[in-house]
């Protein structure tokens, strides 16, 4: 299995533009879960879906983000419109309940906003 | 709510010492424990996970946990540290049928050879 996959793995965007972060979780996995790390938060929580429903989006900045999942293997994190102090490392991850919960992240996307 | 504290944000070993982070949890219900590891530049991988059963958990590269109930406590040991070791350690938990985890602040570890 190639794990999670998160695309691109660097972005930097100028202020005010849209972003749109990708990931495709791994086969057969019915949860995914979107984070954000800084160095002064930490890693937070941003959304996580179950079964391709969004299930706790308290994480969530702010309106200028938002997620969906169209289906159980693609999800996309949209920041509209970007600001500096959205910089961070965004990892997606995904889990089984079958699995028992066990959370395989991906190798994230790193955005920097000038 | 469910919170996690790392005590000691930074830890400095040289080789071969004995390596013990720090994990409580506030929640008293039945729980689900983990701990991450992060090495510079990459992603998060799973150390070790409990469960059940036997409160003393072994992961993989020497790494150990107890689950210590009364105490709240999840705490990473490892006998004897590389500098291989050197990354940031997150420990985790989850409220049994639930699918959040929340996450510790992290400790980064530095092992000097």
């Amino acid at each position: 299995d190639a794990g999670v996959i998160q695309s691109p793995r660097h972005e930097v965007t100028e202020m005010g533009q849209e972003v749109t972060l990708r990931c495709k979780p791994i086969s057969g996995h019915n949860s995914l879960f979107w984070y954000r790390q800084t160095m002064m938060r930490g890693l937070e929580l941003l959304i996580y879906f179950n079964n391709n429903v969004p299930i706790d989006d308290s994480g969530m900045p702010e309106d200028r983000f938002s997620a969906k999942m169209p289906n159980a293997s693609f999800s996309t994190l949209k920041i509209q419109p970007s600001e500096p102090r959205d910089s961070a490392v965004y990892f997606c991850a995904s889990s089984s309940t079958g699995g028992g919960y066990e959370q395989y992240f991906g190798p994230g996307t790193r955005l920097t906003v000038t | 709510a469910q919170s996690v504290s790392q005590h000691n944000h930074h830890v400095i070993l040289s080789e071969a010492a004995s390596l013990e982070l720090g994990c409580n949890y506030s929640y008293g219900g039945t729980v689900n424990l983990f701990w991450y590891v992060q090495y510079p530049g990459q992603h998060l991988q799973l150390l070790l996970k409990y469960f059940s059963g036997d409160p003393l958990v072994k992961g993989i590269k020497g790494f150990e946990a107890e689950f210590i109930k009364s105490k709240f406590s999840f705490n990473l040991r490892k006998p004897s540290v590389q500098w291989s070791d050197t990354a940031e350690y997150f420990c985790a938990v989850k409220n049994t049928g639930f699918q959040k985890l929340v996450f510790g602040t992290g400790t980064r570890l530095l092992v000097s050879p």
